[in-house]
């Protein structure tokens, strides 16, 4: 069965700090990993994924299969990024979209 | 303007009453699902559809059903079976060849009082 972990429920850093939001998943076979996030008030949205290998608002994430990790980082935090992040995986026959339990990210000034 | 439309925003029911959530995309999706949001848990599958007239039972589909009559449309219906009804609920749809790219709508919270 497909598993994703997100250790933490609450990562607290200040504004220019670095991020790195952790995620593990255990899966069979070769799985697509993706990062959601929820803003305050703001529905539930794609934020990257691993094989478009892109930067999205700073953030980057790289599928480290050796460690079966997809840690999400972003070099310096801005206010803006407070948010619920919510590492995805894609994978197995039935089409479906296991979800992590979520890390709430708060950035202090 | 397009997307996914939830309703109601707000439900409140009594114990032992079935309830209804309404979800509707002009998005021409075939993918649509279902999932309840906890604090703590993350998002847990409760049903998901590929395509009209066939659906599929996720993790934790017991108390919960669903029908799929039409691709705009995937109500979920919250039966007096399932044991801790009050949470906060999310349909999504996707295009069937884009694989893991969802899109949500702005959920339905349920309190059972």
């Amino acid at each position: 069965a497909q598993r994703v972990t997100q250790p933490e429920k609450l990562l607290s850093v200040f504004k220019g700090a670095p991020v790195e939001l952790k995620c593990n998943y255990s899966y069979s076979g070769s799985p697509e990993l993706f990062w959601y996030v929820q803003y305050s008030r703001q529905r539930l949205q794609l934020l990257l994924r691993h094989i478009s290998r892109e930067s999205i608002k700073g953030f980057t994430a790289d599928l480290n299969k050796g460690e079966t990790s997809f840690h999400l980082k972003k070099p310096f935090a801005q206010e803006e990024d407070s948010a619920m992040y919510y590492c995805a995986l894609w994978g197995g026959g039935g089409n479906k979209l296991t979800f992590g339990t979520g890390t709430q990210l708060k950035v202090e000034l | 303007d397009g997307g996914i439309t939830q309703s109601p925003k707000y439900l409140f029911r009594k114990e032992g009453q079935n309830v209804t959530l309404s979800c509707e995309q002009n998005l021409n999706h075939d993918a649509m699902y279902w999932y309840r949001q906890d604090p703590g848990q993350g998002l847990r599958l409760i049903y998901y559809s590929q395509i009209v007239n066939d659906f599929q039972k996720g993790d934790i589909a017991e108390g919960y059903s669903v029908s799929r009559e039409k691709k705009e449309s995937f109500p979920l219906t919250v039966t007096s079976a399932q044991k801790n009804p009050t949470a906060f609920y999310l349909c999504a749809s996707k295009e069937r060849e884009n694989t893991g790219e969802l899109f949500f709508g702005e959920g339905s919270r349920l309190t059972v009082l």
